[in-house]
């Protein structure tokens, strides 16, 4: 995909909420669309990843959901806590070795 | 199982320099691959290495240049370094780079021109 766009950029929830952040891609040949989540001065960490045969993958408190005709893709944090505060990329990957194109990322903040 | 590992950590350099930054990927992983993250550009894509060879590469000069040894093991040069350069360099490795291979980061080079 030439072009990931990500929103909202910042987000901030009370302890215990969801949070949601929206991925929109532009190739509809994309295949694959991995979640990273990087902490303040470490590295981005997968965290999960759907493929364009799945609609829906859930992992504990997070889920995404691929919308193939739309062209997009979510996150989802339920039961938000302290430590899901970081900065949340998404991407996608089509027929290009090693290389991921990234959202700008959404800030998290995880309130008390 | 070892993570990515990248050396040296942080690295600061004046405008004309060059460097070199290394990369051991995981154990088992042939693609090794290089990003640029910033402030302004977020996570740009350098190039990426399979079996010692450049597969696919990024819109960046060519004062950005890789290699990959027969370990599997990365560098990236960067030669002629301009303040714009001031970025912090991840590289990812994956079992093969394609889309069923999901990448690893390592902990990043950061690089400070002055």
């Amino acid at each position: 995909g030439e072009n990931v766009e990500q929103h909202p950029s910042t987000l901030s929830v009370q302890e215990g909420d969801s949070a949601v952040i929206k991925c929109t891609y532009s190739d509809s040949a994309s295949n694959y669309f991995p979640w990273y989540k990087q902490e303040l001065g470490k590295r981005p960490q997968l965290i999960i990843d759907i493929r364009s045969n799945v609609g829906e993958k859930k992992d504990q408190r997070i889920a995404v959901t691929l919308n193939k005709t739309a062209k997009h893709f979510s996150l989802h944090i339920t039961e938000t806590q302290p430590e899901d505060s970081a900065v949340y990329f998404c991407a996608d990957q089509y027929d290009s070795w090693g290389k991921l194109q990234f959202g700008a990322g959404t800030q998290v903040v995880v309130t008390p | 199982k070892a993570g990515v590992t990248q050396t040296p950590r942080y690295l600061i350099k004046t405008r004309g320099q060059q460097v070199t930054l290394s990369c051991s990927p995981i154990s088992g992983h042939r693609s090794v691959s290089w990003y640029q993250q910033t402030p302004g550009q977020g996570l740009q894509f350098l190039f990426e290495y399979f079996s010692e060879t450049q597969r696919n590469k990024g819109n960046f000069p060519g004062r950005f240049s890789g290699r990959q040894f027969s370990n599997s093991r990365s560098e990236m040069n960067v030669s002629t370094l301009e303040l714009g350069d001031s970025a912090l360099y991840l590289c990812a490795s994956s079992q093969s780079g394609g889309e069923n291979s999901p990448l690893h980061f390592g902990n990043g080079t950061r690089l400070t021109v002055t």
